[in-house]
């Protein structure tokens, strides 16, 4: 089992819905969850990052953490075709852990 | 803040030959960095983390060997390919955490390395 794990997808949403994208992990005593964008061919850039249970709001994006159930989640509300790309997620226990990304396709 | 800059972006090799790329924080300290592979259409891999002053640590299966890094100062970390080989064609990505002990990684912009 994948320490961190995301659907691969691709998650196709229509311009202006709502992307809900999730993450699970295995080790409980993870403390800091981070959300990172990959525009193809690029490197990941930090978009979001959560260390207490609940919702965390920045502009039209919400992280979400449950840690009981051992799952952090990232909302993008109006999407945009801009917002097509790789959305990694990553666990910070011992050390940072990847999850493989999960591809978002925003159509127009 | 928190800008890691990577030299060069791009470079085309010859079999056989070595290659060296930098990783720069420009304004910030990182007592760590770390050093990626990603292939076409795949996760992120991380080969090996650096620390300053020490030994770097490597992942299962990377050749310390073959992928030599040296962390000199707090804010260069640099891994060199030798030898490098078509297989070793691949996009290098680094990150850099703050000495600060937060937790996040900050990532330069990657070099895409091709060896012919």
């Amino acid at each position: 089992q994948k320490e961190v794990e995301q659907n691969s997808g691709p998650l196709s949403v229509p311009e202006g819905a709502i992307a809900s994208l999730n993450c699970t992990y295995s080790d409980r005593g993870s403390q800091s969850f981070f959300w990172y964008r990959q525009y193809s061919g690029k490197s990941p850039e930090l978009i979001m990052f959560i260390y207490s249970n609940g919702d965390k709001e920045d502009g039209r994006f919400t992280a979400q953490l449950n840690k009981a159930s051992q799952y952090v989640s990232l909302l993008i509300r109006d999407s945009q075709p801009s917002d097509s790309a790789t959305y990694l997620c990553a666990v910070k226990g011992n050390m940072l852990t990847f999850g493989g990304g999960t591809r978002l396709m925003v159509k127009p | 803040g928190a800008v890691v800059s990577q030299h060069p972006s791009r470079v085309i090799c010859k079999s056989g030959t070595s290659v060296k790329i930098e990783c720069r924080s420009l304004d910030f300290q990182a007592t760590t960095m770390f050093w990626y592979r990603q292939f076409p259409k795949q996760s992120l891999m991380l080969m090996a983390t650096s620390n300053e002053g020490s030994k770097a640590t490597y992942e299962q299966g990377v050749e310390k060997d073959k992928f030599l890094i040296n962390h000199a100062s707090l804010t260069l970390s640099t891994l060199t390919v030798t030898s490098a080989h078509p297989e070793d064609s691949s996009f290098y990505i680094c990150s850099a955490q703050r000495s600060d002990g937060r937790a996040e990684q900050f990532f330069g912009p990657g070099t895409r390395l091709t060896v012919l």
